[in-house]
């Protein structure tokens, strides 16, 4: 199972685009890249995931190298609301996911 | 669409104490399921999953047990609690084998005291 490093905190401000990259230099051919968002006192939920290049939706865009050994979450104009614990995970689409959570990067958005 | 149900929301327990937490899953069948506890500050520890009724695997050592008695029901217990066991404990489901294996969903999270 592919191991994730993120940085443990960062700290930003209002408006200001924010970038959180995960390192996942082990990750397999079958592998996906998921990230969660976690606000306190409430379970981890799914924003984004991709496979390669990059995704976008409605609340994050996903970056992700050709060789796929590290990944970018980009959350365009923060605001305070976005301040939470932000999860990196790796795993395999088609078979069962144990889904090990590490300490994620907690972001603060400040005013 | 799939809900996901935890009870009770919040727990206060002496040491030495049983406990049970309920977890329950509705809009799906045959999820994976799984139960973490988060310590204040930390992340997500896996301590339980289960692919199917009855089976469960335990990723930690420790004095608490699963089981899976239906489809859909995921119970978390221990006999005698301690200290140690404090924490925000979570729930979550996962689609079930034959489907894509990339995402989780969690329910509302038990806040377990242990005094």
């Amino acid at each position: 199972l592919a191991k994730t490093t993120q940085p443990i905190s960062m700290d930003s401000y209002e408006g200001q685009e924010v970038n959180i990259t995960c390192s996942h230099n082990n990750i397999a051919t079958n592998d996906y890249i998921t990230w969660y968002q976690q606000f306190p006192s409430q379970g981890p939920r799914f924003i984004i995931q991709g496979y390669k290049t990059k995704v976008t939706n409605e609340v994050a865009s996903l970056f992700i190298p050709a060789d796929r050994k590290s990944s970018t979450l980009s959350l365009p104009r923060v605001s305070l609301s976005d301040t939470a614990v932000y999860y990196c995970l790796v795993g395999d689409r088609y078979n069962f996911n144990k889904f090990y959570f590490g300490s994620g990067t907690k972001l603060n958005v400040k005013p | 669409s799939q809900t996901i149900h935890q009870w009770p929301a919040t727990l206060v327990q002496p040491v030495g104490s049983p406990l049970s937490l309920e977890c329950t899953v509705e809009g799906t069948s045959n999820p994976n399921l799984y139960w973490y506890r988060q310590a204040a500050g930390r992340g997500l520890q896996l301590l339980f999953y289960s692919v199917g009724i009855g089976q469960i695997s335990s990723e930690v050592p420790q004095n608490l047990s699963a089981s899976r008695p239906q489809d859909r029901q995921f119970i978390l217990s221990s006999k005698k609690l301690l200290l140690s066991d404090s924490g925000f404990y979570l729930c979550a489901w996962s689609p079930p084998l034959g489907r894509a294996q990339d995402t989780q969903y969690f329910g509302p999270g038990t806040r377990l005291t242990v005094l």
